[in-house]
């Protein structure tokens, strides 16, 4: 079955390092998207990429970043100048025809220690 | 820039009630609109869509209608399930960097229904 792939479900950091949240698609989709969630808020933008050894930042990109060297995988990495890492981090994506709707994996949570 | 605001949560409802969410949007041009809902511990799932005003986007019961003159997307369903519990998120298309779509998300209603 084609979806979306995020890994781990769970993840816990110590302050101080740096963590790498994994996100894979084999729906053959363009645009990959990571999205930070945080209680009662809704979604943020924090980077997406429209193809291969490209991305941009979106809302919230301080903190964080991205590569893309691979159509399947966009890997998120929280860094320690993210000071307030704790939350649902969401990965998403589409193909690159107009209107067509963002498919989401279920999500990493991050906590730190 | 554009935005969407939706009614705030959380809302309790009962069985076989009707039910409605409230989503409205600020924004230039004609982006789409959608509905999404998440289940706990989960990532969201796309409930339904509307690409041009006027257009309904149903599924699964519920139904949304883009109202242009209004700037609404309202969610609504006429007779609500226990199954139906989870967070809902109104969010409209929007254009970011050499075209690519973005996502602008409401803040999310909670919706719990009880037996």
């Amino acid at each position: 079955d084609g979806g979306i792939t995020q890994s781990p479900k769970y993840l816990f950091r110590k302050e101080g390092q740096n963590v790498t949240l994994s996100c894979e698609q084999n729906l053959n989709h363009d645009a990959m998207y990571w999205y930070r969630q945080d209680p009662g808020q809704g979604l943020r933008l924090i980077y997406y990429s429209q193809i291969v050894n490209d991305f941009q930042k979106g809302d919230i990109a301080e903190g964080y970043s991205v590569s893309r060297e691979k159509k399947e995988s966009f890997p998120l990495t929280v860094t320690s100048a993210q000071k307030n890492p704790t939350a649902f981090y969401l990965c998403a994506s589409k193909l690159a025809v107009s209107n067509q709707p963002q498919h989401f994996g279920d999500g990493t949570r991050l906590s730190i220690l | 820039g554009n935005s969407v605001t939706q009614m705030e949560g959380p809302v309790t409802l009962s069985e076989e009630a009707f039910l409605t969410i409230n989503c409205t949007y600020t924004a230039t041009g004609y982006p789409s609109l959608f509905w999404y809902v998440q289940y706990p511990g989960e990532g969201l799932q796309l409930l339904l869509k509307a690409t041009k005003a006027d257009d309904k986007g149903s599924n699964k019961g519920f139904e949304a209608t883009y109202r242009k003159e209004t700037t609404s997307f309202h969610l609504e369903k006429g007779s609500v399930q226990v199954s139906d519990s989870a967070v809902y998120f109104c969010a409209l298309s929007d254009k970011g960097v050499q075209g690519a779509q973005k996502l602008v998300f409401g803040q999310g209603t909670r919706l719990t229904i009880n037996p």
